[in-house]
């Protein structure tokens, strides 16, 4: 248990469906994160939340939608996905380093994921 | 452009002996790094971490280290146990000014194997 939550574990999707992830920690971090894994590639950042505001956007396509509605919570907002949308969906969190006081570096903690296949 | 990179997709050791597991990196501004292990059906899981101002971190069996000048980073793992069978990763954060969070750069992972 990493304090990271993530539903649903699993979600198969047509191409037309809308769907949403969530995500919740429960360490008191201020920072939330989504990363994609594909087959045979690194975990690739899609989205940073620090203090609830977004403060990057990897160039991931308009059909994920993030929200975080405050320092807990986190949604990646599905839509009109392709068949390689298909992966492993990861949440962080973090303590934002400017904050924490001990030190300046972040090591961010990660929820099980979220498989998601798209048909 | 991978920017981390872990040349050794899968690595077999046997139980009791020391497991070498590599990291390489292109971006020059890069300060700190971090491994993960994870487990098949669960999310990556901190292990240990290391500052550029440093060339050495150990915590218990696990001792990363740093060669800033050749951009490579090395985790030992020693005595290597049956449950330290997992996909390893190492993962680097640039060096900026502006305060706030930042995502990692990961690299793709090595399968370690410990054979008993």
């Amino acid at each position: 248990e990493t304090g990271v939550t993530q539903t649903p574990r699993h979600l198969v999707m047509g191409m037309t469906n809308k769907k949403s992830l969530k995500c919740e920690q429960h360490l008191g971090h201020n920072a939330m994160y989504w990363y994609k894994q594909s087959a045979k590639k690194p975990l690739e950042l899609m989205f940073v939340y620090n203090f609830k505001e977004q403060t990057e956007n990897n160039s991931v396509p308009s059909r994920f939608s993030p929200e975080c509605p405050n320092s807990s919570h986190l949604f990646l907002h599905l839509h009109t996905l392709q068949p390689e949308d298909s992966a492993l969906y990861l949440c962080a969190s973090s303590q934002d380093p400017g904050t924490s006081g001990g030190g300046s570096y972040n090591e961010q903690f990660f929820g099980p994921g979220t498989r998601l296949t798209v048909l | 452009d991978q920017q981390v990179k872990q040349n050794s997709p899968s690595l077999s050791v046997q139980e009791g002996r020391i497991s070498i597991l590599n990291c390489d990196y292109t971006n020059s501004m890069f300060d700190y790094f971090l491994w993960y292990k994870k487990y098949p059906a669960e999310g990556p899981t901190f292990l240990i971490s290391i500052s550029s101002i440093k060339d050495k971190n150990e915590d218990g069996r696990f001792t990363v280290f740093l060669n800033k000048s050749a951009k490579h980073l090395s985790l030992h793992i020693v005595p290597s146990q049956p449950g330290d069978s997992a996909v390893y990763f190492c993962a680097a954060r640039a060096f900026y000014s502006g305060g706030g969070a930042d995502g990692l750069t990961f690299g793709k992972g090595t399968h370690l194997i410990i054979q008993p």
